[in-house]
């Protein structure tokens, strides 16, 4: 069946460090993949996303890779900051145009 | 401009109940969609609406309604609640329909089933 999923459920980086969050994905006819980040107490926040015609994306201090080959995505963060402390969802278009397919999730926590 | 609120934030009902959620969505958005979300899961799709029509439904039982008004604010009913229904429910609104366009999310309302 069609999934989407995060490789480790909990990530621990150095404030300062770049972290980087991987996810897989099963539907190879999946063209647009979102990651959200998502605060305790708040509902999950647009990060980034990216189309199947690509394979990186940049903003602000964020970095989305595809790799369709292996069906693999990963978002790095830049110089993480105690902020970017929150649990990180990838979500995959799947086979609706409607509807997402969403990760479990990976909790970033950022020591000082 | 306002984002888009859920009420109430917390909820406890018991077996057999039935609840309604409410959402106001961001001015002038007119797509809501619910997710339910629990513990170590991600979010699961329950349905969308647009144009006070329900555009698109996930895979949950019938228990599981909604609606929306002509003013884009949506509710989301429970009927017979199960133990299994405690979770976050989120609601998210956006301009259009479908998941091209940015999805901003509510807090979520809390539901704990006793």
């Amino acid at each position: 069946g069609e999934s989407v999923g995060l490789h480790l459920p909990t990530l621990s980086v150095q404030e300062g460090d770049n972290s980087i969050i991987n996810c897989a994905y099963s539907n190879s006819a999946s063209d647009y993949f979102i990651w959200y980040k998502q605060e305790s107490g708040k509902g999950p926040q647009f990060i980034i996303d990216i189309r199947s015609n690509m394979d990186k994306r940049q903003g602000q201090r964020v970095t989305v890779l595809l790799n369709k080959t292996v069906k693999h995505l990963s978002l790095q963060i830049a110089a993480t900051q105690p902020g970017d402390s929150a649990v990180y969802f990838c979500a995959d278009q799947g086979d609706s145009n409607y509807q997402l397919i969403w990760g479990a999730g990976t909790k970033l926590i950022i020591k000082p | 401009k306002a984002g888009v609120t859920q009420t109430p934030r917390y909820l406890i009902k018991t077996r057999g109940q039935q609840v309604t959620l409410s959402c106001s969505p961001i001015s002038g958005h007119r797509s809501v969609s619910w997710y339910q979300q629990t513990p170590g899961q991600g979010l699961q799709f329950l349905f969308e609406y647009f144009s006070e029509t329900q555009r698109n439904k996930g895979n949950f039982p019938g228990r599981f309604s909604g609606r929306q008004f002509s003013n884009s604010r949506s509710e989301m009913n429970v009927s017979t609640l199960e133990l299994g229904d405690s979770a976050l429910y989120l609601c998210a609104s956006s301009l259009g329909q479908g998941h091209y366009n940015e999805q901003f999310f509510g807090p979520g309302t809390r539901l704990t089933v006793l």
